[in-house]
């Protein structure tokens, strides 16, 4: 099984419906991401959470909002979904004291991808 | 991620070196790193290099970095069709540890 796991892998919605797309690891990690990517701009951060109190927003939050439920558990809202939400949706995991290397190194779901009609 | 810059094509024959290029413009970067992203997946860590060396190794793959240029080279010998994949730069900055910033990946394409 896979450490991180993104559901759902594919979502066709239309404008204007709520849709959360959801994140769970086991890797034990403190530290959660989602980024969006899109062709030729790479990924972009939308929020971040460095522990389960703890939320900040990334460069590109406007239109969604975050939830850390647990430890594990890490999901992303889209409250009134619009066309330019179509992307390619990744969480990430990443713990600074994780294996003794200290790399800040992030582990990558699948990705779910986005379409709104 | 517009602080991190990568051109975004490379064709490759099969068994050729591949060199992919990027420029980042933060001079207190940490750790730079390359992802790899194929077909339908997520991005794994391919390798890294920590901001104090010049050069790292393993196996097929030779990272270079110019501190004074900011420039960052993945060099990929004897390549194969697996090879196939976009390919993202990333840094790590001391201000923002955990918060990478990427480039915007190369696509690289490896011929028979």
């Amino acid at each position: 099984d896979a450490d991180v796991t993104q559901t759902p892998r594919n979502r066709i919605t239309k404008t204007g419906k709520r849709i959360m797309l959801e994140c769970s690891q086991t890797k034990g990690h403190d530290r959660m991401y989602w980024y969006r990517q899109d062709p030729g701009l790479g990924l972009r951060l939308i929020y971040y959470s460095f522990d389960v109190k703890d939320i900040n927003k990334g460069e590109i939050s406007d239109g969604y909002s975050v939830s850390r439920q647990a430890q594990a558990k890490f999901s992303l809202s889209l409250e009134s979904a619009i066309p330019n939400q179509t992307a390619l949706y990744f969480c990430a995991t990443s713990d600074l004291h994780g294996d003794g290397r200290n790399t800040g190194e992030l582990f990558f779901g699948e990705g779910s991808r986005l379409t709104v009609l | 991620g517009e602080d991190v810059e990568q051109s975004l094509f490379l064709s490759v024959r099969e068994g050729d070196s591949s060199v992919i290029n990027c420029t980042y413009t933060d001079s207190s970067s940490t750790y730079l790193y390359w992802y790899k992203q194929e077909p339908g997946a997520g991005l794994q860590l391919l390798t890294y290099i920590f901001s104090n060396m010049d050069m790292k190794q393993d196996q097929r793959l030779t990272v270079l970095l110019n501190k004074k240029d900011k420039h960052l080279s993945l060099r990929i010998a004897d390549t194969q069709t697996g090879d196939s994949a976009i390919y993202f730069c990333a840094e790590s900055r001391t201000d923002s540890w955990g918060k990478l910033q990427f480039g915007a990946g190369t696509q690289v394409v490896v011929t028979p």
